[in-house]
């Protein structure tokens, strides 16, 4: 099945302690995204990668990190999470740009205290 | 810098009615695409509809349509005959055709509810 996989889908955890969040999509996609969604905000996005070792910023890049070893995989770190980071997080991967369907994943909640 | 306006923060639709979703953008550019996704409770994104915008003819999707006025930036979403399944968050999306950059810039979303 086609699928783009985030874990974990729930996350507490407390101010400065680093944490990642993983992505992983088995559809062969070149791009691959990641966005944050708060309440009247909508999704914006903080990374994206447009190939292995391929990464630029979004629109909300501050406080995180991405790599890009793999094709299939892109996770994202927090070094030092902080509370104003708390929010929920998808992964979104795709085969090209344009009109091309964008997949994404199943969310993770996270809450920084 | 674009940017996508969804003036709406609530419908809500009567089933088997008919709701118009208002979706504005602003651009310099001449041709990129555009969608709607949907956000059901599962927190699940699914994409209901695109549109690329040197394209004059609406798209549809089976109960759903656009009207996408390229002048007036204008991008609505129409839901004909509203099903109780229709509930959820409804995005859109604004992407360029730029290859150089993946820049993809979502608006504030519009909270649809359907009363049976």
């Amino acid at each position: 099945e086609a699928q783009v996989t985030q874990n974990p889908r729930y996350l507490i955890t407390v101010t400065g302690k680093k944490l990642t969040v993983t992505c992983s999509q088995n559809m062969n996609h070149e791009y691959m995204s990641w966005y944050r969604q708060d309440p009247g905000l909508g999704l914006r996005q903080i990374y994206y990668s447009m190939n292995v070792e391929v990464t630029d910023k979004g629109d909300v890049p501050e406080g995180y990190k991405v790599s890009r070893k793999e094709k299939r995989n892109f996770p994202l770190i927090l070094e030092s999470p902080s509370p104003n980071q708390t929010s929920l997080y998808f992964c979104a991967s795709s085969s090209q740009g344009g009109d091309t369907e964008a997949f994404f994943g199943q969310g993770t909640r996270l809450t920084v205290v | 810098a674009q940017t996508v306006t969804q003036s709406q923060p609530e419908m809500s639709v009567q089933e088997a009615e008919t709701v118009t979703l208002s979706c504005t953008y602003d651009t310099s550019e001449s041709d990129y695409y555009l969608f709607w996704y949907k956000q059901p409770p599962s927190r699940q994104m699914i994409l209901v509809i695109r549109q690329e915008a040197y394209k004059q003819q609406n798209a549809t999707e089976n109960r759903f349509s656009v009207n996408f006025q390229k002048a007036a930036k204008s991008f609505s979403l129409k839901i004909s005959d509203s099903q109780l399944g229709d509930a959820a968050m409804y995005f859109c999306a604004y992407r360029s055709v730029e290859t150089s950059y993946d820049k993809v810039i979502f608006g504030p979303g519009t909270s649809l509810s359907v009363i049976p």
